[in-house]
């Protein structure tokens, strides 16, 4: 079975630039997790969602970054515009329930400069 | 306040020492789950186990153990006879309900533990 399939894995762009990250959820998952890992911060949940819905996006951290889910097998992290500081590695993760193991997708390296 | 707490930042050993990975968790919840996850130098997230809070068996995987323990809320990871190829970021992770409850879990990591295995 495939796993959780990220897009790109790695991106490079300019400040001020429009980025768009993607995710395939593993199938028959129903639970999707954007996180942010840094150096400085570790992993931080952005958003989450639960059968294509957003739960929690109290980790998201300012109006520059949306989510979206639009269906079961897809889901986007934009950034717009991109910044310096919002350079970090971004994971998507899927589960069947919110409480059960999650499984990670490669990431996407994320560089803005 | 931290919800899980990995204390040891850094940890270097000889390759065929034991090594163990501390974590502490903190919360309010009577159900929760909690997880550990290995992150190699490649960089992906790969799952090792799983524990929900009802069941405290300590539980032996080939050179892995877990040791979870409700009192201290520790849920501890032991590696034997370390390899270099166990060389990693171990994460410890907790899983409880968001507010409201319902079937919505929320997972958060430590800070991870660098752990290096020398040859």
């Amino acid at each position: 079975d495939a796993g959780v399939i990220q897009s790109p894995r790695h991106e490079v762009t300019e400040m001020g630039q429009e980025v768009t990250l993607r995710c395939k959820p593993i199938s028959g998952h129903n639970s999707l997790f954007w996180y942010r890992q840094t150096m400085m911060r570790g992993l931080e949940l952005l958003i989450y969602f639960n059968n294509n819905v957003p739960i929690d996006d109290s980790g998201m951290p300012e109006d520059r970054f949306s989510a979206k889910m639009p269906n079961a097998s897809f889901s986007t992290l934009k950034i717009q515009p991109s910044e310096p500081r919002d350079s970090a590695v971004y994971f998507c993760a899927s589960s069947r329930q919110g409480w059960t193991e999650a499984f990670f997708g490669q990431g996407t390296r994320l560089t803005v400069v | 306040a931290q919800k899980v707490t990995q204390a040891q930042t850094e940890i270097s050993v000889v390759e065929k020492e034991d090594v163990t990975l501390d974590c502490v968790y903190e919360t309010r919840d009577t159900t929760y789950y909690l997880f550990w996850y290995k992150q190699p130098p490649s960089g992906e997230l790969v799952f090792l186990i799983r524990r929900n809070s009802f069941d405290e068996q300590n539980e032996i995987s080939g050179r892995y153990s877990w040791n979870f323990q409700k009192s201290t809320s520790s849920f501890n990871f032991t590696i034997t006879a370390s390899q270099v190829v166990d060389s990693a970021v171990y994460f410890c992770a907790l899983s409880e309900a968001f507010e409201g409850g319902g079937s919505n879990y929320k997972l958060t990591f430590g800070k991870g533990t660098l752990l290096t295995v020398n040859p």
